[in-house]
């Protein structure tokens, strides 16, 4: 299996911030990488395909960039509903998923 | 818009057989190019891929639960499940169901432009939460 290892796993940040999670994969994935969203008590949702591609209806502060094994998400300024929860997850071969980074008001 | 909702025994037995539905709706399973997925996610924990049924038929699964997981699709009910066999309190979950869409996409890399699909899981169900205890 793929393994995926998210950094960090948890940050505090204020409302207006810039704020990076990196992902990494245990082998070439070239750009087969997902990111979502979490939030608690609901379903994850798709924010970014193909490493970089902005999922319809995701605003624009989101970004996402990569390939190969190492992968960034970038929220250019923090909203209030913005504060959740944040997965990669790999779709090159059997799907896996990091183990998430917490976005938390600081 | 299609929409997942999953049904199901919220309480398993060990040893028993975790049964579970999606039913979609808003368009139908096999028309269009998807994957039908199936993803668990243990409390405070990260989500975890079960496994997934291609518009075909064809199915893949987690090589942890292969053994114990089938997958299947009911495409005069618009429904796909999922069947996990023998389990245990470690399967205690709340489990998804997710449809994987599909991208097909250019991008250079290096001096070549390479053209691949891709797939992420676009629409999820609400989730539905497992105990298994007896």
């Amino acid at each position: 299996d793929i393994q995926m290892t998210q950094s960090p796993s948890s940050l505090s940040a204020s409302v207006g911030d810039s704020v990076t999670i990196t992902c990494r994969a245990s082998q070439s994935i070239s750009r087969f990488l997902n990111w979502y969203q979490q939030k608690p008590g609901m379903a994850p949702k798709l924010l970014i395909h193909a490493a970089s591609h902005l999922q319809s209806g995701v605003p624009s502060r989101f970004s996402g960039s990569g390939s190969g094994t190492d992968f960034t998400l970038t929220i250019s300024s923090l909203e209030p509903e913005d504060f959740a929860t944040y997965y990669c997850q790999q779709s090159y071969s059997i799907r896996t998923f990091g183990q998430g980074t917490r976005v938390e008001i600081k | 818009q299609v929409q997942l909702q999953e049904s199901g025994p919220g309480l398993v037995k060990p040893s028993q057989t975790l049964s579970l539905t999606c039913t979609v709706s808003g368009g139908s399973i096999n028309r269009g190019s998807y994957y039908w997925s199936w993803i668990r996610q243990p409390a405070g924990k990260g989500p975890e891929w079960i496994g997934h049924i291609y518009t075909t038929g064809s199915t893949s699964y987690n090589p942890s639960l292969k053994s114990r997981v089938a997958i299947s699709v009911d495409t005069s009910r618009n429904q796909f499940s999922l069947d996990l066999s023998s389990v245990t309190a470690a399967d205690t979950a709340v489990y998804y169901c997710a449809r994987e869409g599909e991208w097909l996409l250019s991008s250079m890399e290096g001096s070549a432009m390479v053209t691949n699909y891709y797939y992420g899981m676009d629409v999820w169900g609400q989730g539905t939460t497992v105990t298994v205890s007896s």
